[in-house]
């Protein structure tokens, strides 16, 4: 079955606690990225990448870092976590350029 | 840039009534149009999309209206039903970008 899968689904941690969200696909796909979703702000885009070690910022890249390794890997890190970064994640990924064909199930963070 | 509006922000139809979301964008270079649902606590997903070389496209209830000139494309969804209840999002592409533009979302509400 083709999917995204993203871990953990929630995650509650505290102020400058290192983190990692992962997200792998299992259909080939070049094209992977990270949302951010907030009431009233909608899907912002952190960051994408377009194959193997080739990433790009989107419009809200501050405080996170991501790597891409691997074709099917592609997770989000926070190094020092704030509360701003309380949010709900989703990782994406495509075929084609320009789109997101497939949205992983979410990642719930809350940061005390 | 690229902007995209969307609306109504919110929309409520009787069961079995027709309902159209409209989004208008700013950037006559945009070329792919996609449309998102979002069902409450789950991941978008993909409905139906259009590029800007097709007037309409059709899948079942679902169909999508493109008007280049004035530059704003339409969601439409014919005889509702209660699971179509949802956040609808669309968004704008320009040709060879990596990055989406997103609409605000439309929050369906199907009457029983």
């Amino acid at each position: 079955e083709a999917q995204v899968t993203q871990n953990p689904r929630y995650l509650i941690t505290v102020t400058g606690k290192k983190l990692t969200v992962t997200c792998s696909q299992n259909m080939n796909h070049e094209y992977m990225s990270w949302y951010r979703q907030d009431p009233g702000l909608g899907l912002r885009q952190i960051y994408y990448s377009m194959n193997v070690e080739v990433t790009d910022k989107g419009d809200v890249p501050e405080g996170y870092k991501v790597s891409r390794k691997e074709k099917r890997n592609f997770p989000l890190i926070l190094e020092s976590p704030s509360p701003n970064q309380t949010s709900l994640y989703f990782c994406a990924s495509s075929f084609l350029r320009g789109t997101w064909q497939y949205f992983g199930p979410g990642t719930r963070l809350t940061v005390t | 840039g690229e902007n995209v509006e969307q609306h109504p922000s919110t929309l409520s139809v009787q069961e079995g009534d027709s309902a159209v979301i409209k989004c208008t964008y700013s950037d006559s270079a945009s070329n792919y149009f996609p449309w998102y649902k979002q069902e409450l606590g789950k991941r978008p997903q993909l409905i139906i999309d259009i590029r800007s070389n097709v007037g309409e496209k059709k899948d079942q209830r679902i169909a999508v209206t493109l008007n280049k000139t004035a530059k704003h494309f339409s969601l439409h969804i014919t005889e509702t039903q209660p699971e179509d209840s949802a956040v609808y999002f669309c968004a704008a592409n320009l040709a060879g970008n990596y990055q989406l533009i997103w609409g605000a979302g439309t929050k369906l509400i199907i009457k029983p």
